[in-house]
């Protein structure tokens, strides 16, 4: 069976810093991918980046990077530069491949201050 | 750019009453899903359609059923709500050879 683990149930960064929200996941499978998802107070969910479990390079998307270290299942979300509107929570999730399911971490509140 | 639409975005519902979540979307995608989310527990599937005509269980199918309509529409209902059914539900769909999923704004279903 998958797992996501997110052990931060709540983050505070300053405005300008950079922050790493970590995620561990449990899987017995060799092909899957890593997600990352942003839900900010409106409620809607935003991709943010995508790595997959083959992929070599740590993917990035702006200001946002996935530290994924395989051997150890991690997948930490590290976003520079935070900015206020990054106040929101963020969802790890995993998809085998070749099947549709993603499992979702229970989510991390990042609060950026000014 | 209406991306996946569901409607409605707010419902009370009393205890065995049944309504239909309705989601539709434009990106011309394989796949639809329904998922659930509960505080502290992120979000878990419900049911999935993986093409038109086709649908499967996920996570926490009891109670509810689905309906791929076509391969734009994915509804998801209700026949008797029970109060463990409050929750936020997200319609999500995703074209198979990509990777991300995109989701739509959730619906708030309060059953008192």
């Amino acid at each position: 069976a998958q797992k996501i683990t997110q052990t931060q149930p709540g983050m505070f960064v300053q405005e300008k810093e950079a922050v790493t929200l970590d995620c561990t996941y449990d899987t017995s499978d060799q092909s899957y991918g890593l997600f990352w998802y942003k839900q900010p107070s409106s409620g809607e969910m935003i991709f943010l980046i995508y790595q997959g479990s083959y992929d070599e390079q740590n993917a990035t998307e702006g200001r946002y990077s996935l530290n994924f270290q395989k051997a150890r299942k991690s997948a930490n979300l590290v976003i520079s530069a935070s900015q206020l509107g990054d106040s929101a929570m963020y969802f790890c999730a995993m998809r085998r491949s070749g099947f549709q399911k993603l499992v979702f971490g229970t989510g991390t509140r990042l609060l950026v201050s000014p | 750019n209406a991306g996946v639409t569901q409607t409605p975005k707010f419902q009370v519902l009393k205890t065995g009453q049944s309504m239909t979540l309705q989601c539709a979307q434009d990106m011309n995608h394989n796949s639809m899903y329904w998922y659930r989310q509960d505080p502290g527990m992120g979000l878990r599937l419900i049911y999935y359609s993986a093409s038109e005509g086709t649908t499967d269980k996920g996570e926490v199918p009891n109670g509810y059923n689905v309906s791929r309509l076509n391969k734009r529409e994915f509804s998801l209902r209700l026949e008797s709500a029970a109060p463990s059914q409050t929750s936020v539900y997200f319609c999500a769909s995703r074209l198979n050879r990509e990777v991300e999923a995109f989701f739509g704004q959730g619906t708030r279903l309060t059953v008192v």
